[in-house]
């Protein structure tokens, strides 16, 4: 079974917008955290924002949030009043405390900011 | 602060070579790893160490790949006799071992092999 699902492979939003972008999980581990990244074109991943599994409030960074809904194993990213700097794949990604310290990636949205 | 760096950006090289990847973490960072990714698809880990230690290694990593930490700083990837299907994005990560250990990126070096 996939640990991390994006279904979306590509979506556009016009500027200005709100989108959000999903990612639903798969973990056995109570203890674990999820995070965002964004990959333009140049290859870097950046990092976005940070969610823990033991976190009472959902993650908010600048114009991004995160929609935890951990009974549903979903880590939903927002980003609001989205620019064109925006265009982008964004990757959900999960670490495991009892699978140690790697990060496993979900396939990626590829999200592209019309104006 | 500077970031992740890697060195080179671009490799291109001709099937059976051995080629060599550097990354530069964060100064303060005391965990470093490295992923690989192919076109249209997310990172997938390859190994991580912790300080001079190498503590994992993926499946992934066959035994022409190498990699060392040899004084807990920089780190080099070796991949010898390289194939086709080694052709990808090397990225490297390095983080500090606190609460939310996230990882932060550098530029990676794509590889092209002929």
């Amino acid at each position: 079974a996939q640990k991390i699902t994006q279904t979306q492979p590509g979506m556009f939003v016009q500027e200005k917008e709100a989108v959000t972008l999903d990612c639903t999980y798969d973990t056995s581990d109570p203890s674990y955290g999820l995070f965002w990244y964004k990959q333009p074109s140049s290859g870097e991943m950046i990092f976005l924002i940070y969610q823990g599994s033991y976190d009472q409030q959902n993650a908010t960074e600048g114009r991004y949030s995160l929609n935890f809904q951990k009974a549903r194993k979903s880590a939903n990213l927002v980003i609001s009043a989205s620019q064109l700097g925006d265009s982008a794949m964004y990757f959900c990604a999960m670490r495991e405390v009892a699978a140690g310290n790697k990060l496993t990636f979900g396939g990626g949205t590829r999200v592209l900011v019309k104006p | 602060d500077t970031g992740v760096s890697q060195d080179p950006r671009h490799k291109i090289t001709k099937r059976g070579q051995n080629v060599t990847f550097r990354c530069d973490p964060i100064s303060e960072h005391n965990r470093l790893y490295w992923y690989r990714q192919t076109l249209g698809q997310g990172p997938e880990f390859l190994t991580y160490f912790q300080n001079e230690a190498q503590l994992e290694k993926s499946r992934l990593l066959s035994d022409r790949f190498s990699a060392e930490r040899p004084k807990g700083s920089f780190s080099t990837l070796e991949i010898q006799r390289t194939e086709q299907g080694d052709s990808a994005m090397y990225l490297c990560a390095s983080s500090f071992m606190d609460f939310t250990d996230t990882q932060y990126f550098g530029p990676g070096t794509r590889l092209t092999v002929l």
